[in-house]
């Protein structure tokens, strides 16, 4: 069925290291994802989005790849710092269209970092 | 920055009871949702709400659930009568652009504990 999903549940780094999250996502009609941060206690927090149109974009220390090929999606984090230990989830959107954003999110998976 | 602001931080009801989650989205944001992140689970799409009407809704959002915008700054979240499986966290989050797109601004959310 159509699904976002995660690979792997967790990922522990050491600081200064870089981390790659993946996402696999199988709605090919799919035209926009996120991804987001969520430290305990707090909402999800935007951290970059891309459409579809585009297989990669960059923020700061962070850069999203999106592979429609194969459906899939990544965030990777240069030099990963231990605020940087949160869950991370990939979301996309699943709207009726137009303005409309209805996002299907992911499970999430747990970065720690290591000082 | 402007921040989504949910009230209470933390709600506890008796099963079957009413409550109400309140909301104030960032105040010139157009586009309004409400999800919802069972402990350990994903996030859930509930609701969006758009110029006083409900745009889209999931399966979950069934005629328990209502929203209003009852003034110019609030959005609320209803539950006429909970049920020990309405627990967990909820989340508002409100938009801008008409596009919906950079949709990252998620509030604190507020914990629903059913019992």
């Amino acid at each position: 069925g159509e699904s976002v999903g995660l690979h792997l549940p967790t990922l522990s780094v050491q600081e200064g290291d870089n981390s790659i999250i993946n996402c696999a996502y199988s709605n090919s009609a799919s035209d926009y994802f996120i991804w987001y941060k969520q430290e305990s206690g707090k909402g999800p927090q935007f951290i970059i989005d891309i459409r579809s149109n585009m297989d990669k974009r960059q923020g700061q220390r962070v850069t999203v790849l999106l592979n429609k090929t194969v459906k899939h999606l990544s965030l990777q984090i240069a030099a990963t710092q231990p605020g940087d230990s949160a869950v991370y989830f990939c979301a996309e959107n699943r709207g009726s269209g137009g303005s409309n954003y209805k996002l299907t999110f992911g499970k999430g998976t747990l970065l720690t970092v290591n000082p | 920055e402007p921040e989504v602001t949910q009230t209470p931080s933390h709600q506890v009801t008796q099963m079957g009871q009413e409550v109400i989650l309140r909301c104030v989205p960032i105040s010139n944001h157009l586009y309004f949702y409400w999800y919802r992140q069972i402990l350990g689970q994903k996030v859930e799409f509930l609701v969006s709400f758009y110029n006083n009407e409900i745009s889209e809704k999931s399966e979950i959002f069934d005629d328990q659930f209502s929203v209003e915008r009852p003034d110019g700054s609030n959005f609320t979240l209803k539950i006429r009568s909970t049920k020990l499986e309405d627990s967990a966290m909820y989340f508002c989050a409100s938009s801008e652009e008409r596009t919906g797109e950079k949709m990252g601004h998620f509030g604190n959310g507020t914990r629903l504990t059913v019992t």
